[in-house]
């Protein structure tokens, strides 16, 4: 069935360094990738998303990558702070059902002082 | 604040026992998503409602219902709970055409 992967699980960065998270997905027709961001105790937040007739997308600090052909897509946040410690999830839309989407595991992100 | 409010923060009950949950959409919108998180997981897509009609299900177990009414709020109700159902459990609202969902603070359900 349909799946995304999401890497890595935890991901400990010096702050004002940059850190990436990596997702796979399976479901060649998806056309809608959200990433979440999840605090302790709160729900998640949309922080950005791409759709599949984008490449690349930027807003601020934060910028995500796609790449149809290999099925893979990117967060990337540079100049990292103390607060963007949370836990991250990918998600992947499914063709079966235009508005379910799927998520990754997560990875927990530290920024280090 | 995504403007999606759930009810309650938190439930404690017991083993067999039944609880409904409560969410509201933001403003405007017709879809209502559920999901789980259990500790450390991610999150399980339950079930999706749209302006009152069932538009997607997975994997729900029997046990757990949901509906939506005609003001848009949704409940997901939970019967003969176990253990292993001790969990956040997420709401989240899109609007018409729109991919985005915004979740909800989530309600922690503690079963004993």
């Amino acid at each position: 069935g349909e799946n995304v992967e999401q890497h890595p699980s935890t991901l400990s960065v010096q702050e004002g360094d940059s850190a990436v998270i990596k997702c796979t997905y399976s479901d060649s027709a998806s056309n809608y990738f959200p990433w979440y961001k999840q605090e302790l105790g709160k729900g998640p937040q949309l922080i950005i998303d791409i759709r599949s007739n984008v490449g690349e997308k930027k807003d601020q600090r934060i910028a995500v990558t796609l790449n149809k052909t290999a099925k893979h897509f990117s967060l990337h946040i540079t100049e990292t702070q103390p607060e963007d410690s949370a836990v991250y999830f990918c998600a992947a839309s499914i063709s079966s059902s235009a508005s379910k989407i799927i998520f990754g595991s997560g990875t927990r992100l530290s920024i280090r002082p | 604040d995504s403007g999606v409010t759930q009810t309650p923060k938190h439930l404690i009950t017991a083993t067999g026992q039944r609880v409904t949950l409560r969410c509201s959409p933001r403003s405007g919108d017709l879809s209502v998503y559920w999901y789980q998180q259990s500790l450390d997981q991610g999150l399980q897509f339950l079930i999706q409602y749209y302006n009152g009609e069932e538009r997607a299900k997975g994997n729900i177990l029997e046990r757990f219902s949901a509906q939506q009414f005609p003001d848009l709020h949704s409940e997901l109700n939970l019967s003969s709970l176990e253990l292993g159902d001790s969990a956040l459990y997420f709401c989240a609202s899109s609007g018409q055409g729109s991919y985005e969902q915004y979740f909800g603070p989530g309600t922690r359900l503690t079963v004993t």
